[in-house]
């Protein structure tokens, strides 16, 4: 491996049960949150986003909810499954154009027990 | 989606070199991102390289140390001076969305770097 998230916090949950990660972010001027994935040796993968205007997205397993009043953001993946270890980013933007920077928070690991 | 390669995927330098490393996209692009991913660490962002001016560099982050080009609308390079063995490092390059509308980005495979 690349040693990616080796120092991170680790979540630990069975195959087939529901993983939930936390992340806080500190910019109440963000406009755009995004959940990424990272594996071992690879850049990150775009998960889901969702909008500052928005409280839950929906995806195909996978469902956000972001809570404004206490700046918390949250990816939730249904029937976790081994392909879903791997390390995972929250990240904020303010504004919506392309030089928009993304400011990344830090990470989870998320480890599968068979 | 975007396409994005990087040349060298890794490399191990000796201290007081420098290495420059490539990024190409399969499609152009206006604003493309350089990382650092630092072991067991989260990605912190370098510079954004816009194509035809200087790239903006973040707090802590100087262009003689991490000079940018951005030729073109499909590729750029930065490149890591007088290395240390705290430059040791994944270097990630990063895109805005293409053509699906702005919000999503899109990285790069990584640069290990080892200095030794």
């Amino acid at each position: 491996g690349e040693n990616v998230g080796l120092h991170l916090p680790t979540l630990s949950v069975q195959e087939g049960d529901n993983s939930i990660i936390n992340c806080a972010y500190s910019n109440s001027a963000s406009d755009y949150f995004i959940w990424y994935k990272q594996e071992s040796g690879k850049g990150p993968q775009f998960i889901i986003d969702i909008r500052s205007n928005m409280d839950k997205r929906q995806g195909q397993r996978v469902t956000v909810l972001l809570n404004k009043t206490v700046k918390h953001l949250s990816l939730q993946i249904a029937a976790t499954q081994p392909g879903d270890s791997a390390v995972y980013f929250c990240a904020e933007k303010i504004g919506y154009s392309s030089a928009s920077k993304i400011i990344f928070g830090s990470g989870t690991r998320l480890s599968i027990r068979p | 989606s975007a396409v994005i390669s990087q040349k060298p995927s890794r490399d191990i330098c000796q201290r007081g070199t420098s290495l420059t490393i490539q990024c190409q996209v399969d499609s152009q692009v206006t604003m493309m991102f350089w990382y650092r991913q630092q072991p067991g660490q989260s990605l912190t962002l370098i510079a954004t390289a816009n194509q035809g001016s200087e790239a903006t560099y973040e707090s802590g982050f100087v262009i003689d140390k991490f000079p940018i080009s951005r030729p073109n609308l499909t590729f750029s390079t930065l490149t890591v001076s007088n290395m240390s063995p705290e430059d040791s490092s994944i270097y990630l390059c990063s895109v805005d969305g293409v053509g699906r509308g702005l919000d999503e980005q899109y990285f790069g495979p990584g640069t290990r770097l080892t200095v030794t």
